[in-house]
């Protein structure tokens, strides 16, 4: 069954640093996404990509986030100068005909 | 006032219970649901879709009920490997085939032997 594959599962970083998560979608998927869950909170929307454009984001998805598919098989998260609150689990999602598939997350740990 | 709400237990069971956990959402523009599992610390994985006129999948059985904005999980027969928290999701799009994934807290379950 295909799946969505991300990268690092963990990173830590200093804050003020720059930080570029990535997601290997499902490769007919259309419709992308980032989610992200604070520990003990609930999974928040952050951004959805489609057509190497943003469809829509949420306002947390402030100046500091940007999102691209550089080489037509990446997606990427870039959170340009992190803070101690970005830390969180960061899932890449991708659309199917009903259905959003997960990726396994990138747990970010800002120090 | 939280769009989705769930109560967050958690809710502690024998092995062989029924559990119901029950759920609502605010924005009536909502135009899918879903039951998804988490696991401790892993991604959220979809366990169904919910339609008005319900599903069961096995032991599972979900309702949505659009007029009162409610939705509810249905377990029969709990197993450990149940143990998880439970998550109810409603989605909106926006053009095509655009769905933003709207989540409860979830609602955590305990099955115990």
């Amino acid at each position: 069954e295909p799946e969505v594959t991300q990268t690092p599962s963990h990173q830590v970083t200093q804050m003020g640093q720059e930080v570029i998560l990535r997601c290997v979608p499902i490769s007919n998927h259309l419709y992308f996404y980032w989610y992200r869950q604070i520990l003990g909170q609930k999974v928040e929307f952050l951004v959805s990509f489609y057509n190497n454009e943003i469809s829509e984001k949420s306002e947390i998805f402030d100046d500091q986030f940007s999102v691209e598919r550089p080489d037509g098989s990446n997606f990427t998260l870039k959170i340009r100068s992190t803070k101690l609150e970005d830390s969180a689990m960061y899932f890449c999602a991708t659309q199917g005909i009903d259905t959003q598939y997960f990726g396994p997350g990138t747990r970010l740990t800002v120090l | 006032r939280k769009e989705v709400e769930q109560d967050p237990g958690p809710f502690n069971v024998p092995e062989g219970a029924t559990v119901a956990f029950n759920c609502t959402y605010s924005n009536s523009a909502s135009q899918s649901f879903f039951w998804y599992r988490q696991d401790c610390r892993k991604e959220p994985k979809l366990l169904m879709s919910v339609y008005s006129s319900g599903n069961e999948d096995g032991r599972f059985t979900a309702q949505l009920n659009r007029a009162s904005q409610y939705i509810s999980l249905l377990i029969r027969d709990s197993k450990l490997s149940d143990s998880a928290t439970y998550l109810c999701v409603v989605s909106r799009g926006s053009a095509g085939n655009n769905r933003k994934l709207i989540w409860g807290l979830g609602t955590s379950l305990a099955v115990n032997p």
